[in-house]
């Protein structure tokens, strides 16, 4: 399995502000998903994206997928300060028997 | 109820005792995990399971062991537990091959160990 490494490490915004996280991996993927994980809870699954889609939205999210670039962004637009979260990414190929997960970015939006 | 439950939530314990953690689900989902998590950084995966016929190691699996009782529940026991394996624990499920590969998580064990 591959991990995926998110992009930046932290970001703090303010309340309606869009907020753009990026996600590099190496190899190639059947799909990749985005879960969030409120501070000492557990994660949930937001968003998965696949090979062949280039962009996807679900309320005021949107994912996009560059598979030559090997890399997706999450945006999330007009932010509150209940989206303050962990965001990971995982890549995840048909093969694999596993997800991994990077560190994650670290969104604080400011009220 | 939650789909995916963890017992104990929180559990403080000392050097070189045995603790266990469970894990019930009632997704009947056939693939089960746990993962540990520290301060800070990601989640790193302890050991999996695909049936109970079917344990796997993680990449850090070493001062663990696991027991899938059934399709349902998934153990992670710490035989002698150390100060290091303080830590968040997490099990997850997920449904199984030629799936999506999507992940139900449940909301984690915080094991401190003195």
């Amino acid at each position: 399995s591959q991990q995926g490494e998110e992009d930046p490490q932290a970001l703090s915004i303010q309340e309606g502000e869009n907020a753009t996280m990026n996600c590099s991996y190496k190899t190639s993927i059947n799909n990749l998903q985005w879960y969030r994980q409120n501070s000492g809870r557990g994660l949930v699954h937001l968003i998965l994206i696949r090979s062949n889609e280039r962009e996807k939205h679900s309320g005021r999210l949107r994912v996009t997928l560059d598979t030559s670039k090997k890399s997706s962004s999450l945006l999330i637009t007009a932010s509150r300060a209940a989206d303050s979260a962990s965001y990971f990414c995982a890549p995840f190929s048909g093969s694999a028997r596993q997800l991994t997960f990077g560190s994650g970015t670290q969104l604080t939006v400011l009220p | 109820d939650a789909d995916v439950t963890q017992t104990p939530r929180n559990r403080i314990t000392k050097t070189g005792k045995r603790i266990m953690l469970e894990c019930s689900q009632t997704k009947g989902h056939d693939r089960m995990y746990w993962y540990r998590q520290d301060p800070g950084l990601g989640l790193r995966l302890i050991y999996y399971s695909f049936d109970v016929k079917d344990i796997n190691k993680g990449e850090i699996s070493d001062g663990y062991s696991v027991s899938r009782q059934a399709q349902a529940k998934f153990s992670l026991s710490l035989e002698s537990a150390i100060p290091n394996q303080t830590a968040l624990y997490f099990c997850a499920t997920g449904i199984g091959q030629g799936t999506s590969g999507e992940l139900f998580f449940g909301e984690g064990s915080r094991l401190t160990v003195l």
